[in-house]
């Protein structure tokens, strides 16, 4: 099973550029989230969504937007790329229930200059 | 408001050493999850354990062992017979579930070298 991919899996953008990082998942999960990991620091939600058609703010959501028109997919979109954006970027996606792990990508690893 | 608190930024211990990492959270509410994960060198993030707020039993999988207190807040993990293949960061989580969707809360981690 793939389960969650991601791609790209490096990527280096100028300043004001945008972006969008893919994320697809095939376990059938309803939750799908996006996280950004910053060096030395653990991992911030972003956004996340319970089930197509339906998004939510995480902690940081600035600067970012998502859409979830499939099960499968949810996209997260750098629509004015800046420095402060550099990170690594993890998408998660998992059953509902409080107590489901979310399992995650391998991660973007993303570079504004 | 919910927190995780990892104070151990980085840990070496040699081989066949045994290793506790801490975890300490915060929480007002009366119902929640917290899990374990590993991120080894290549990156990605492993599921380790998850324990939810009613169950203080102890588990132990292979050589990997986890102490859950309320009382003292905390849910550390104990590597016995530590190896190499173990060096990695790991992170411990906070799950709640808000109005909608399920809210993992992570730790800053703590980066375990393991030297033969």
């Amino acid at each position: 099973n793939a389960g969650v991919t991601q791609t790209p899996k490096f990527r280096i953008l100028k300043i004001g550029q945008s972006m969008t990082l893919q994320c697809t998942q095939d376990m059938n999960h309803n939750y799908m989230y996006w996280y950004r990991q910053d060096p030395g620091m653990g991992l911030k939600l972003i956004y996340y969504s319970v089930g197509a058609g339906i998004t939510d703010k995480g902690e940081v959501p600035n600067g970012y937007n998502v859409s979830r028109s499939t099960t499968e997919d949810f996209p997260l979109r750098l629509e004015l790329a800046a420095p402060s954006q550099t990170s690594v970027y993890f998408c998660a996606s998992s059953y509902p229930g409080q107590n489901q792990p979310q399992h995650f990508g391998d991660g973007t690893r993303l570079s504004i200059l | 408001a919910q927190k995780v608190t990892q104070a151990q930024t980085e840990i070496s211990v040699v081989e066949k050493e045994d290793v506790t990492l801490d975890c300490v959270y915060e929480t007002r509410d009366t119902t929640y999850y917290l899990f374990w994960y590993k991120q080894p060198p290549s990156g990605e993030l492993v599921f380790l354990i998850r324990r939810n707020s009613f169950d203080e039993q102890n588990e132990i999988s292979g050589r990997y062992s986890w102490n859950f207190q309320k009382s003292t807040s905390s849910f550390n993990f104990t590597i016995t017979a530590s190896q190499v293949v173990d060096s990695a960061v790991y992170f411990c989580a906070l799950g709640r579930r808000p109005n909608t969707g399920n809210q993992f809360y992570f730790g800053t981690g703590t980066s375990l070298t393991v030297i033969p």
